[in-house]
């Protein structure tokens, strides 16, 4: 199946830093999708993005599929920013979702 | 338009209990799939539902698990004679319909904290 790493898996940051968080796959992919789970355990959607940049407020987000990798780009970061970021992707026959491990995200004020 | 709803949010049960958990996904949506998450791990799939079927059961234990989605009613995730291992949070997530779901958004629910004693 298809594997999916990111890194970097721990990252601590000073408010107002800006950050880059990397997917990796391993095969050609439908779908993928950035998530943030929050301190509380709450996933939130940030960017479904198989191809192509999109941007919302500080974050931004590329898809180059070709090359198998995505990377999520964080701005001015702020304290709310900590958790834990998650890529998935899906690249069978169904819309089921294979998760990375996730980059840890703590923003220091 | 309400989100993808869980509940409980969090459930205690003694080991050999029964555990039933419960989801709603978005109005609209007609994929329901629900994952498992340990302690500091990622997301893992169990099984993939739409209405009165069963899709994908792949990432399921073969034993104790079972999954339903009714003509009517909410998707439920049944654990029975719970074990300390099942500790979890479980999510469930919704997607609208497609070809299988492929190539549209997902949206997760808040999730139900299963805590085995």
């Amino acid at each position: 199946g298809i594997q999916v790493e990111q890194s970097p898996p721990d990252l601590i940051l000073q408010e107002g830093a800006n950050s880059t968080l990397r997917c990796n796959f391993s095969d050609s992919v439908n779908n993928l999708q950035w998530f943030h789970q929050n301190p509380w355990g709450q996933l939130i959607n940030l960017f479904y993005i198989p191809s192509g940049t999109k941007q919302n407020g500080r974050l931004s987000a590329t898809t180059v599929a070709t090359e198998r990798y995505s990377l999520l780009y964080i701005s001015s970061s702020q304290t709310t920013d900590s958790g834990v970021y998650f890529c998935a992707v899906n690249g069978g026959s169904q819309g089921n979702l294979i998760f990375g491990k996730g980059t840890k995200l703590s923003v220091k004020p | 338009n309400a989100g993808v709803m869980q509940n409980p949010r969090h459930l205690v049960r003694r080991r050999g209990q029964e555990a039933r958990l419960r989801c709603s996904p978005m109005k609209g949506h007609s994929h329901v799939y629900w994952y498992r998450q340990l302690p500091e791990e990622g997301l893992k799939f169990m099984v993939y539902l739409q209405k009165e079927n069963i899709i994908d059961e792949s990432g399921m234990p073969k034993e104790r698990f079972s999954a339903e989605f009714p003509k009517e009613g909410p998707s439920i995730l049944r654990i029975q004679q719970v074990v300390r291992g099942d500790s979890a949070a479980y999510f469930c997530a919704s997607s609208p319909a497609g070809v299988r779901g492929l190539n549209t958004e997902a949206f997760f629910g808040q999730g139900t904290r299963l805590t085995v004693v």
